[in-house]
């Protein structure tokens, strides 16, 4: 299968500050998405990005498929940004999601 | 804004059991599908599903797994003989295409004793 690895695995902020998220895959896929787990455990989609750059508000993600590589982008970050953030890759009709980033946001 | 609905949110069952969690996908999508989550480990594929038949399937979903679209609406997945090592979190998602988005419902917590 693909491999989906994420950097850094955990990252500590102070609000305010910005930080970008990396997502690494071994081979051509299809489709990419972002999502946030908050503290809660749901799993929120953020974006749809098989190539490209998209903005949502604070957020951004830019993928680079001939790279094998997406980032996300946080932008003054607040407490409610923490959680772990996926990401999740298509190929061959299955689907692999990343080790995740943990992001912790003090206030 | 739609959503898809699982339930129940949380099911413990003692180890051999059978059970069955249900997902309600968004009305117009027509791909569903399944993923588990060990607690502290990230998301697993389990299985797609399209027209009424499984289109994909990990390692993970073998001959003690399967799914059923019941009627219209629900989207189900039978875990046979429950092992301690099948207690997670498990994840319905819909999507209205394979190259759109797909959603999630916010799980089910299986705990098995």
């Amino acid at each position: 299968g693909i491999q989906v690895e994420q950097s850094p695995p955990d990252l500590i902020l102070q609000e305010g500050a910005n930080s970008t998220l990396r997502c690494n895959f071994s081979d051509s896929v299809n489709n990419l998405q972002w999502f946030h787990q908050n503290p809660w455990g749901q799993l929120i989609n953020l974006f749809y990005i098989p190539s490209g750059t998209k903005q949502n508000g604070r957020l951004s993600a830019t993928t680079v498929a001939t790279e094998r590589y997406s980032l996300l982008y946080i932008s003054s970050s607040q407490t409610t940004d923490s959680g772990v953030y996926f990401c999740a890759v298509e190929r061959g009709n299955q689907f692999y999601f990343g080790t995740g980033t943990s992001l912790t946001v003090i206030p | 804004e739609p959503e898809v609905t699982q339930t129940p949110s949380h099911q413990v069952t003692q180890m051999g059991q059978e059970v069955i969690l249900r997902c309600v996908p968004i009305s117009n999508h027509l791909y569903f599908y399944w993923y588990r989550q060990i607690l502290g480990q990230k998301v697993e594929f389990l299985v797609s599903f399209y027209n009424n038949e499984i289109s994909e399937k990990s390692e993970i979903f073998d001959d003690q797994f399967s799914v059923e679209r019941p009627d219209g609406s629900n989207f189900t997945l039978k875990i046979r003989s429950t092992k301690l090592e099948d207690s997670a979190m498990y994840f319905c998602a819909s999507s209205e295409d394979r190259a759109q988005p797909q959603h999630f419902g916010d799980g089910t917590r299986l705990s098995i004793l």
